[in-house]
C-alpha cells in the first residue's frame, strides 16, 4: 500500500513554543491530506481537511489560528500547533487520500506524533 | 445522529481461540465500511472496505462481513501478533458532506 511517513514521532517542548509536524506521501500524489487527534482510549478526532493549494477546513471546535495547516505540495502537508499549551498535548495523527473524488475511506496514515508540552 | 459502535471494547484471547468482533452502525447512505488496525504508538493500517450487505472480504486470519446494521471482523485460530486495536469507520453522506465516523475500537490480546 501507500506509505505516509510523519515526522517527528514524538516531540516535547516548553509551553508557549510553537511546534511543527510534518506529514509527506512518499510514493504517490495526495490531492488531500487529513489530521487527526487521539486521545487515551478515544476515537480518532478529524480536526482539519487541507487541499493541495487551499487552505484547510476545519472542523469545529478546532482553533484554525492555533492549529495551523498547510498543504504546499502533492506530497507534503504541515502541522503548526501554535503557542503549546498542555492541553495539547497528544497524538497528532495525518493521514492521506491518493485521487480527488475516491473514497475517503481508504486512507493512508503516517505513523503518528506524539506531542508533549511541559 | 449517525453513529459507529464497536464491541467488544477489549477481548483477550488464548492463540488459535477464534472469535469476532462487531461494528454497528447507524447513519443515513452509507457508502463504505472500513476496518483498520492500529498498533499501540502507531497510525491506523487499512485492512478492509466493505460497501455492501453480503459482501465480504478475507486477508490472511482476517474475514470482514457486512449487513445493513453491522460488521464482524472474524479472526480464525489468531496468533499473538494479532494483538492489536481494530478500528471500524464508516462514510456517510455524499459529495462535500461525505465523512468518515470512527468507532473506538476494540483492543484484542492475543496470548501465545
Amino acid at each position: 500500500g501507500a506509505v505516509v511517513s510523519q515526522h517527528p514521532s514524538r516531540v516535547i517542548c516548553k509551553s508557549g513554543t510553537s511546534v511543527k509536524i510534518e506529514c509527506r506521501s512518499l510514493d504517490f500524489q495526495a490531492t488531500t491530506m487529513f489530521w487527526y487527534r487521539q486521545f487515551p482510549k478515544k476515537s480518532l478526532m478529524l480536526m482539519a481537511t487541507s487541499n493541495e493549494g487551499s487552505k484547510a477546513t476545519y472542523e469545529q471546535g478546532v482553533e484554525k489560528d492555533k492549529f495551523l495547516i498547510n498543504h504546499a505540495s502533492l506530497t507534503l502537508s504541515t502541522l503548526t500547533v501554535t503557542s503549546a499549551h498542555p492541553e495539547d498535548s497528544s497524538f497528532y495523527i495525518c493521514s492521506a487520500r491518493a485521487t480527488s473524488g475516491a473514497n475517503t475511506g481508504e486512507l493512508f496514515f503516517g505513523e503518528g506524533s506524539r506531542l508533549t508540552v511541559l | 445522529e449517525d453513529q459507529v459502535t464497536q464491541s467488544p471494547e477489549a477481548l483477550r484471547l488464548q492463540e488459535g481461540e477464534s472469535s469476532s468482533l462487531n461494528c454497528s452502525y447507524t447513519v443515513s447512505g452509507l457508502r463504505g465500511l472500513f476496518w483498520y488496525r492500529q498498533d499501540p504508538g502507531k497510525g491506523p493500517e487499512f485492512l478492509f472496505t466493505l460497501y455492501s450487505a453480503g459482501e465480504e472480504k478475507e486477508k490472511e486470519r482476517l474475514k470482514a462481513t457486512l449487513t445493513k446494521k453491522e460488521s464482524f471482523l472474524h479472526i480464525t485460530a489468531p496468533k499473538p501478533e494479532d494483538s492489536a486495536t481494530y478500528l471500524c469507520a464508516v462514510q456517510a453522506g455524499a459529495g462535500n458532506n461525505r465523512k468518515l465516523i470512527w468507532g473506538l475500537g476494540t483492543s484484542l490480546a492475543v496470548n501465545p
